[in-house]
């Protein structure tokens, strides 16, 4: 099984900061990684796929990146709306995987 | 407009069974690969189990293999998953979740999601 690894856990940021958050593969996912945003009571909303390719309506302040099995969601300029909880998943390798998640809070 | 509705929640003992439910909407349902995706109480997102448009075939993960039977009725656009033999741990939220592309990829639209709690 393809063990991803979010870090930080939680993060700290005040509005209008940037926040970055990373996740790793234990191995090759091939670019195959999403990130969805996901608040208390509420479906988890999809935001990139293919690693950098942003979901439909999503704001361009959310962009992805990738180097080998290192991936990162960057959110600058942070809005209210954007304090969730934010999940890296592979798509490449059965069983599909998710890492543990990152908290982003004020 | 795509729209996944899940029900079928509740308080089950130990041991017991339950069936959730999603209805599909604003798709060709037949023709994707659909998903169960689970959170527990204070932990992150787990795959449970996925079946082909057909319903042919289908995945579990290992918690819940022998367990559980995800199915689908493509007559009512409806995506099922029977839990027997339940446990304390499967107590979690339940998500359905539709595909990116017909043959797997990424999930693009998710249900709200139904509660399912394992208890005495």
């Amino acid at each position: 099984e393809v063990v991803m690894t979010q870090s930080p856990v939680t993060l700290s940021v005040s509005p209008g900061e940037r926040a970055i958050l990373s996740c790793r593969a234990s191995q090759s996912v091939s670019s195959a990684l999403a990130w969805y945003q996901h608040k208390s009571g509420q479906a988890p909303r999809l935001l990139m796929y293919h690693a950098s390719t942003r979901a439909t309506g999503i704001p361009a302040r959310f962009s992805g990146s990738e180097s080998g099995t290192e991936f990162t969601l960057t959110i600058t300029s942070l809005q209210s709306d954007d304090f969730a909880v934010y999940y890296c998943q592979q798509y490449s390798h059965w069983p599909l995987t998710f890492g543990g998640g990152t908290k982003v809070e004020i | 407009e795509v729209q996944l509705v899940d029900s079928g929640g509740g308080l089950v003992q130990p041991g017991g069974s339950l069936r959730l439910s999603c209805v599909a909407s604003g798709f060709t349902f037949s023709e994707y690969v659909m998903d169960w995706v689970r959170q527990a109480p204070g932990k992150g997102l787990e795959w449970v189990s996925a079946t082909t448009g057909s319903g042919g075939y289908a995945w579990y993960a290992d918690s819940v293999k022998g367990r559980f039977t995800i199915s689908r009725d493509n007559s009512k656009n409806t995506l099922s998953l029977q839990m027997n033999s339940l446990r304390d741990e499967d107590t979690a939220v339940y998500y359905c979740a539709k595909r990116y592309e017909p043959a797997g990829g990424h999930f693009d639209y998710w249900g709200q999601g139904a509660l399912v709690t394992v208890s005495s």
